[in-house]
């Protein structure tokens, strides 16, 4: 299957500073991109729906202006989480795909960041 | 809304035993289904899938089949290793929407014991 590539795996920020985290596909073009977030022992909560070129969609709940997505090229998403406090450590998974055909398409997933905010 | 389920975990079995980790859903439309295993440590890698009713999906000796009449999508194992020790997610992708967003189960913890 694709690669999908995160970067960092793990980061620790004192409460106030923005992150960055880096999502890539490397060896395919992905016009949809998703970025989820996981609780530990929990399910995956999706955040936000990003097509390259256009601007993300958001899911209920989740801040736009906390969790900022951009999706500049086919191949690099980045979701950088502003003003981190500790309740946004958790682990933040993306994914990449290929296109739609009927709701089948294959979602390639990260290995995860790491975020831990002090 | 679309919703998946699975059976709470963690699971624990010995080595060659069988496996069944249970998943239902609520869909309109005609979704597809999946299994991802997420091993300690890593991300979510796809285990198999399918795409239509009565669908059969297979990989690693796993395997599960698609049951609109039941709208279940149970995952079985002959023989689990101690290798497959992980988290398993059932997960829904809705064919209506057509943005390809995945909606996940809860996740099954899988403890397999030499």
């Amino acid at each position: 299957g694709a690669v999908v590539s995160q970067h960092p795996s793990r980061v620790i920020c004192k409460s106030g500073t923005s992150v960055k985290i880096e999502c890539r596909s490397l060896d395919f073009q992905a016009t949809t991109m998703f970025w989820y977030r996981q609780f530990p022992k929990q399910s995956l909560m999706l955040m936000a729906t990003s097509n390259e070129g256009s601007k993300a969609t958001y899911e209920q709940g989740v801040e736009k202006d906390k969790f900022l997505i951009n999706h500049a090229s086919l191949t690099l998403s980045t979701l950088t989480v502003t003003s981190a406090h500790p309740e946004d450590s958790s682990f933040y998974i993306c994914s990449a795909g290929g296109g739609n055909s009927g709701g089948s398409s294959e979602q390639f997933f990260g290995p995860g960041t790491r975020l831990t905010v002090l | 809304g679309n919703s998946v389920t699975q059976m709470e975990g963690p699971v624990t079995l010995s080595e060659e035993a069988f496996l069944t980790i249970n998943c239902t859903y609520t869909a309109t439309g005609y979704p597809s289904l999946f299994w991802y295993v997420q091993y300690p440590g890593e991300g979510l890698q796809l285990l198999l899938k399918a795409t239509k009713a009565d669908d059969k999906g297979s990989n690693k000796g796993f395997e599960a089949t698609y049951r609109k009449e039941t709208t279940s999508f149970h995952l079985e194992k002959g023989s689990v290793q101690v290798s497959d020790s992980a988290v398993y997610f059932c997960a829904l992708s809705g064919s209506s929407s057509n943005t390809g967003k995945l909606i996940f189960g809860q996740g099954t913890t899988l403890q397999v014991k030499p």
